[in-house]
């Protein structure tokens, strides 16, 4: 079964500077795709960010980019020019694209605080 | 809005009752997805549907049982309920595999057991 880890449970970050937070997974299949979601205080869930693992090509989304490293089965995301109103809980997802009706695997989250 | 539908958004009830919420996914998606957030903590996989037909399971306990009906929608039943049952749940939807495509999240059934 795959796992998703996130070995930093709670990071801070200065209002305008750079954060990166770190996701692990663990699979032996080769086609999946992975996801950030944020969780603000509102406790919705917020897609931020998706990566497919067959393109080589980091995904960017505005201010949000990965690094991912499909050997190291590493996927970080960076946070560029950090907000307030990004202050909140961060979700790695994991997604086999193998078959149909694949589950979602998220990992235990990252709380991001940012300090004005 | 994801359009993922949840009702109801609060839900107060004692301790040996029944609930049942409801999830009704994004027009077209066929998988639907249940999860439980207790506070600060994160999202426990409870159960995933795919076009009516139960996927995986959980760790979803024994007085919980959930189904998706013909028209998508779903339903995740809790019975004889405890206090530790009070948290947060979470119905997503997504079309089949073969898309890049992610969970699509409603706003949650806070559940408070008193």
């Amino acid at each position: 079964a795959q796992t998703v880890t996130q070995s930093q449970p709670e990071m801070s970050v200065q209002e305008a500077e750079t954060v990166t937070l770190s996701c692990t997974y663990d699979t032996s299949e080769s086609d999946y795709y992975l996801f950030w979601y944020k969780q603000p205080p509102s406790r919705q869930m917020i897609l931020v960010i998706r990566q497919e693992a067959y393109k080589q090509q980091n995904a960017t989304e505005n201010r949000f980019s990965v690094n991912f490293q499909k050997a190291a089965k590493s996927f970080s995301l960076k946070i560029s020019d950090s907000q307030l109103g990004d202050a909140a809980m961060y979700f790695c997802a994991y997604r086999s694209a193998l078959n149909y009706g694949q589950n979602f695997v998220f990992g235990p989250g990252t709380r991001l605080s940012v300090l004005p | 809005d994801s359009g993922v539908t949840q009702t109801p958004k609060h839900l107060i009830t004692a301790t040996g009752q029944r609930v049942t919420l409801r999830c009704s996914p994004r027009s077209g998606d066929l998988s639907v997805y249940w999860y439980q957030q207790s506070l600060d903590q994160g999202l426990q996989f409870l159960i995933h549907y795919y076009n009516g037909e139960e996927r995986a399971k959980g760790n979803i306990l024994e007085r919980f049982s959930a189904q998706q009906f013909p028209d998508l929608h779903s339903e995740l039943n809790l019975s004889s309920l405890e206090l530790g049952d009070s948290a947060l749940y979470f119905c997503a939807s997504s079309v089949a595999t073969g898309f890049s495509t992610e969970a699509f999240f409603g706003q949650g059934t806070r559940l408070t057991v008193v």
